[in-house]
């Protein structure tokens, strides 16, 4: 089973809203990460995540907030977003840093 | 500063032939790379990996070949076929992050 579930999987949100993606895997990764991608871009590393500490904050802005609560939920919270944060968020996991790391299906972001 | 790199936006290949995706990488810290083939509105799927240690990895009809003096991988897909029609990125990872290339384009052609 190499799943991670990804929820909403599309979120239309205003740019006073706080919102919250989710990110969930069971294979007892220990290392998870949040990306984001434009249109034809590649994935944008954001996060990362190593037994439920934050690593690496690739100098993200402060309206958007990791957290992981457990070694298999990883969440990140919006608030305040721009337009311009319209994006295909994606979530990922490996078993430990520098393995493979496998991918949830994203979160389609529409900020208006 | 693109860490990693792939020239080639787009590649066109006949069905059966062989589809050859290039990447190269700048930084010397990045021992493990990847490839990944992506839809659009999906996340990225993994197809084949190799180590900083090895030149070459090889699974089904994909092979992963890296030349670590010259800072180059590449994957070679053979024999081609429709369905391997997508984006594919190369990935490289090191000091606890995965780079990403700027994806190729891959069509197949019947």
């Amino acid at each position: 089973d190499t799943e991670v579930t990804q929820t909403p999987k599309h979120l239309v949100m205003g740019m006073t809203n706080k919102k919250s993606l989710k990110c969930e895997q069971h294979m007892g990764h220990r290392a998870m990460y949040w990306y984001k991608q434009k249109a034809k871009k590649p994935p944008e590393l954001m996060f990362v995540y190593s037994y439920e500490k934050l690593s690496i904050n690739e100098s993200v802005p402060s309206r958007f907030s990791p957290e992981c609560p457990n070694s298999s939920l990883l969440n990140l919270h919006l608030h305040a977003l721009q337009p311009e944060d319209s994006a295909l968020y994606l979530c990922a996991s490996s078993h430990r840093l520098n393995t493979e790391a496998f991918f949830g299906q994203g979160t389609r972001l529409t900020v208006v | 500063d693109q860490q990693v790199k792939q020239n080639s936006p787009s590649l066109s290949v006949q069905e059966g032939r062989i589809s050859i995706l290039n990447c190269d990488y700048t930084n010397s810290m990045f021992d493990y790379f990847l490839w990944y083939k992506k839809y659009p509105a999906e996340g990225p799927t993994f197809l084949i990996s190799i180590s900083s240690i090895k030149d070459k990895n090889e699974d089904g009809r994909f092979t992963v070949f890296l030349n670590k003096s010259a800072k180059h991988l590449s994957l070679h897909i053979v024999p081609s076929q429709p369905g391997d029609s997508a984006v594919y990125f190369c990935a490289a990872s090191g000091g606890g992050k995965l780079i990403f290339g700027q994806g190729t384009e891959l069509s197949v052609k019947p």
